[in-house]
């Protein structure tokens, strides 16, 4: 059964920092992984999609990087801001088999961005 | 713009009610499927449906029931609610393969049972 942790549960940076969030996965065999983002009482908005094939994606100040063979993934987030400051999501979902592109989620790291 | 909208987005249910959460979604995705998520635990799946007239159990289906007539909605029953279903519902579309298979989340329905 695929697993997702996700380190550090939580997390408080000044404002400008850069910072970075780690998620790993117990299953290699994977076909993609997504980042979100969650404010509270708040849906999930996908920041960063990566292919199983690719080894990194960006997206204005973030950067996700994906290691397959060793089950890990970064999230890169240059210069932040109090803006920033939410729970992130890591979600890795099984190569397709015609059963769905169903996620497996890590439980997030809070994220509070100080000025 | 609506991408995935949940009706309704609270609600209370006495133990032993029965409710039906609405999913829709106008980006024309095939798979279509409910989360839960629940305080330390992350999100896990409900059901899910790869098309019109399909579902299929996930990791946590007992006690619920869901049902897509429509290819763009998605419902999840509860016929007898019990305060375990307490709990933050989330709804999720996506295409199936290919470069895009981006989930898309609704922005979910607070359900609590007393």
């Amino acid at each position: 059964k695929q697993e997702v942790t996700q380190i550090p549960a939580a997390l408080s940076v000044p404002e400008g920092e850069n910072l970075v969030l780690n998620c790993s996965f117990t299953d290699s065999a994977i076909y993609n992984l997504q980042w979100f983002r969650q404010d509270p009482g708040k849906g999930l908005t996908s920041l960063l999609l990566i292919q199983s094939s690719q080894r990194e994606q960006t997206s204005g100040r973030l950067n996700a990087s994906l290691d397959k063979s060793s089950g890990r993934s970064t999230l890169y987030i240059a210069a932040s801001q109090p803006g920033d400051s939410a729970t992130y999501l890591c979600a890795v979902s099984p190569i397709l088999t015609g059963g769905g592109n169903k996620l497996t989620f890590g439980t997030g790291t809070q994220l509070k961005v100080e000025l | 713009n609506a991408g995935v909208t949940q009706t309704p987005k609270f609600r209370v249910l006495k133990t032993g009610q029965s409710m039906t959460l609405l999913c829709a979604q106008d980006m024309n995705h095939e798979y279509m499927y409910w989360y839960r998520q629940d305080p330390g635990m992350g999100l896990r799946l409900i059901h899910y449906s790869v098309g019109e007239g399909t579902t299929a159990k996930g990791e946590v289906p007992d006690g619920y029931n869901v049902s897509r007539l429509k290819k763009q909605n998605f419902l999840l029953g509860l016929e007898s609610a019990a305060p375990s279903q307490t709990s933050v519902y989330f709804c999720a579309s996506s295409y199936p393969t290919g470069v895009n298979t981006e989930a898309f989340f609704g922005q979910g329905t607070r359900l609590t049972v007393v």
